[in-house]
């Protein structure tokens, strides 16, 4: 079945760093691949996502690139911000009619001024 | 846009309880998902609806779970009785079929 792999956390920055988190995935066919972001208290929202092999996805100064040669998607940013401190998760949809998201187990960002 | 609207936002019962939640999806919404999000893990799926027809419910424990969206529209799932390992928060998603889901804020379960 399908899953998604990323980087275990917390992952603790100090402001204006740069910013890297990895996801890797399994699946058949030709997934969809998202970031969603989840800050506290709070339902998760969607932050980026890509279709195809190739496609790179960015919102909000975040980027991802769906490279299907090393089943990955991982989240960058050049310049981290307190207000971006959160828990974010990578998640796939395997395609056809059926559009369940497969999320990774999600990766807790906090950033320090 | 109104977002999805899920109530109640926090819930307290005791072991083998029951216990209900409510989804309200976006306007148009074919598709609507109830995700089960446990401490430290990702959402995972429990049912997914498409209009008021279930297309996946693999992973739904239905000996005490139970979901329902009545008219295409809201929707209810209901917990009986209720496990210690059934604290997590339950989110609702909603989508235009294979567009991105949104989600409410979700409601945060605990059982005593």
């Amino acid at each position: 079945g399908n899953s998604v792999t990323q980087m275990e956390g917390p992952v603790t920055l100090s402001e204006e760093a740069f910013l890297t988190i990895n996801c890797t995935y399994t699946a058949t066919g030709y997934p969809s691949l998202f970031w969603y972001v989840q800050y506290p208290g709070e339902g998760l929202q969607l932050l980026l996502k890509a279709t195809k092999a190739d496609d790179k996805g960015s919102n909000k100064g975040f980027e991802a690139t769906y490279r299907k040669e090393t089943t990955s998607f991982h989240l960058e940013k050049g310049s981290v911000q307190v207000s971006d401190s959160a828990v974010y998760f990578c998640a796939l949809t395997g395609g056809g009619s059926n559009y369940k998201l497969t999320f990774g187990k999600g990766t807790l960002l906090t950033v320090n001024p | 846009e109104a977002g999805v609207a899920q109530s109640p936002r926090y819930k307290i019962i005791e072991k083998r309880q029951s216990v209900a939640f409510w989804c309200n999806p976006i306007s148009g919404h074919a598709t609507l998902y109830w995700y089960q999000q446990i401490l430290g893990q990702g959402p995972k799926l429990l049912i997914q609806f498409q209009n008021n027809g279930v297309v996946d419910d693999s992973q739904l424990p239905k000996d005490r779970f139970s979901a329902e969206r009545l008219k295409g529209v809201d929707s209810t799932l209901k917990i009986q009785p209720a496990k210690l390992e059934d604290s997590a928060v339950y989110l609702c998603a909603s989508s235009f079929y294979n567009q991105p889901q949104h989600f409410g804020d979700g409601t945060r379960l605990s059982i005593l």
